[in-house]
């Protein structure tokens, strides 16, 4: 079956310009997950979304980050006014939550953001 | 507040040999300890992972074991493949929550 997709895969903007990344989650998962990635470093989380719960943002790294869910399925990260430290590897997961606690999350193949 | 430590950080093994990274952890409640591999260019994908309720995990080549006293977890590799270099992640969850935390990676390299 498909796996979770992003999109762009790649976006080059201008400094101050806005962007939106897009994932589309594995259907049915109820979980999903934002982080950023810089290179060669660890996964930051940004930000967890888990049904019809409010979100988790407690890893966005200032106001100029927001993300949204609709519907339980896509989800678009925004970034306003960007800088050039957001430059970075933007990975979402989406992952199956059960009662049994199954916590895999299935990760798409990010979008590298660089901003000039 | 939740955390996990990774070590070490970059790893490098002669082709065939054991590779062994590991974990700890800080929240006593954590109950799930899973590993991912990440390619160059690729997401994170899970490898292994283990439930408190066991010590140890096999699956072919890989291994993992948990010590839920001294809060830590490792990974083995055993007879390494050319294929086996990439980055490895360990995570726990955060006490009752699905919230991941993962570490900061080891970057596995093997020589010929």
């Amino acid at each position: 079956g498909a796996g979770v997709s992003q999109s762009p895969s790649n976006k080059v903007t201008e400094k101050g310009k806005d962007v939106e990344l897009r994932c589309d989650p594995i259907s049915g998962h109820t979980a999903l997950y934002w982080y950023r990635q810089s290179l060669g470093q660890g996964l930051e989380f940004l930000i967890y979304f888990q049904g019809n719960s409010a979100p988790d943002k407690s890893g966005l790294p200032s106001d100029r980050f927001s993300a949204e869910r609709t519907g339980g399925s896509v989800s678009t990260l925004t970034i306003q006014r960007t800088q050039q430290e957001d430059s970075a590897v933007y990975l979402c997961a989406s992952s199956l939550q059960t009662s049994g606690g199954s916590y895999e999350q299935y990760f798409g193949p990010g979008t590298r953001l660089t901003v000039t | 507040g939740e955390n996990v430590e990774q070590h070490p950080s970059t790893l490098s093994v002669q082709e065939g040999d054991s590779a062994v990274i590991k974990c700890t952890y800080s929240d006593s409640a954590s109950n799930y300890f899973p590993w991912y591999k990440q390619e160059l260019g690729k997401g994170p994908q899970l490898i292994i992972d283990i439930r408190s309720n066991v010590g140890e995990k096999k699956d072919q080549r890989i291994a993992v074991t948990l010590n839920k006293t001294a809060k830590h977890f490792s990974l083995h590799i055993t007879e390494t493949q050319p294929e086996d270099s990439a980055v490895y992640f360990c995570a726990a969850p955060r006490s009752s929550a699905s919230k991941i935390i993962f570490g900061s990676g080891t970057r596995l390299s093997i020589r010929p």
